[in-house]
């Protein structure tokens, strides 16, 4: 059975970079049957989709996001991170790795139990 | 970006009952949408995709409709755990991205 699970830090200040790990069980993250991905949810924003990788590295980003995200595969410890740079309050969300299948609908059927990063000094 | 619109922001109905979600899309995903569901303290969970599809395990009644820009989410004979947030998602611009709607909370009258 495929689960992922969030780790990091929960405290993170304002300018520094959040950093995130998904660590993955039931499949591999080598897998081209899947996109590795990592969305978040705040009050503010509501769900909202920062970012996948799949198969060999490919990485897509939300546009307004692209600039300070960086998603990677660690194939050694068959996990995937998250790194988002510079960040503020407005930051502050639930983290959730999540996946989707690449074959068919494009949509989230897996997902970590969620991790709430909180940006402050 | 899609911008997705879900009213009402809160449904109260009685168990039972039957409940009817809306999602407006801001241009047309065809029938790329998704339902999801998501209870206090848990990542939401997949309800439905394509719009009308049923996810694996879903009970029957759920049920998805529509196409285009208004899309509706129905739950027949509502149960207990049936009251929580629901989220739409389009996906018809993957790549390079996707949009959810804001949720609606559907709490017992």
């Amino acid at each position: 059975q495929l689960q992922l699970r969030e780790s990091g830090p929960r405290l993170v200040k304002p300018s520094e970079t959040l950093s995130l790990t998904c660590i993955v069980s039931g499949a591999s993250v080598t897998s081209s049957d899947y996109y590795w991905g990592w969305i978040r949810q705040s009050p503010a924003q509501g769900l909202e989709w920062i970012g996948s990788i799949y198969s060999g590295g490919r990485t897509y980003y939300k546009a307004s996001l692209e600039s300070r995200v960086t998603i990677s595969v660690d194939t050694s410890k068959n996990e995937f991170s998250l790194k988002l740079t510079s960040v503020t309050a407005a930051d502050t969300a639930i983290y959730y790795c999540a996946l989707f299948p690449a074959a068919g609908a494009p949509v989230f059927d897996s997902w970590g139990l969620g991790a709430l990063v909180t940006v402050s000094s | 970006e899609i911008v997705m619109t879900q009213s009402p922001a809160t449904l109260s109905v009685s168990p039972g009952e039957s409940a009817t979600l809306s999602c407006r899309a801001s241009h047309s995903v065809s029938v790329n949408l998704a339902w999801y569901q998501q209870k206090p303290g848990q990542a939401p969970r997949l309800l439905i995709y394509r719009a009308s599809t049923r996810a694996t395990g879903i009970p029957a009644r759920f049920s998805g409709s529509g196409s285009g820009t208004e899309f509706t989410l129905t739950i027949s004979s509502l149960q207990s755990e049936d009251f929580a947030l629901y989220y739409c998602q389009q996906y018809t611009n993957w790549p390079p991205g996707f949009t959810f709607g804001q949720g609606t909370k559907l709490e017992v009258k």
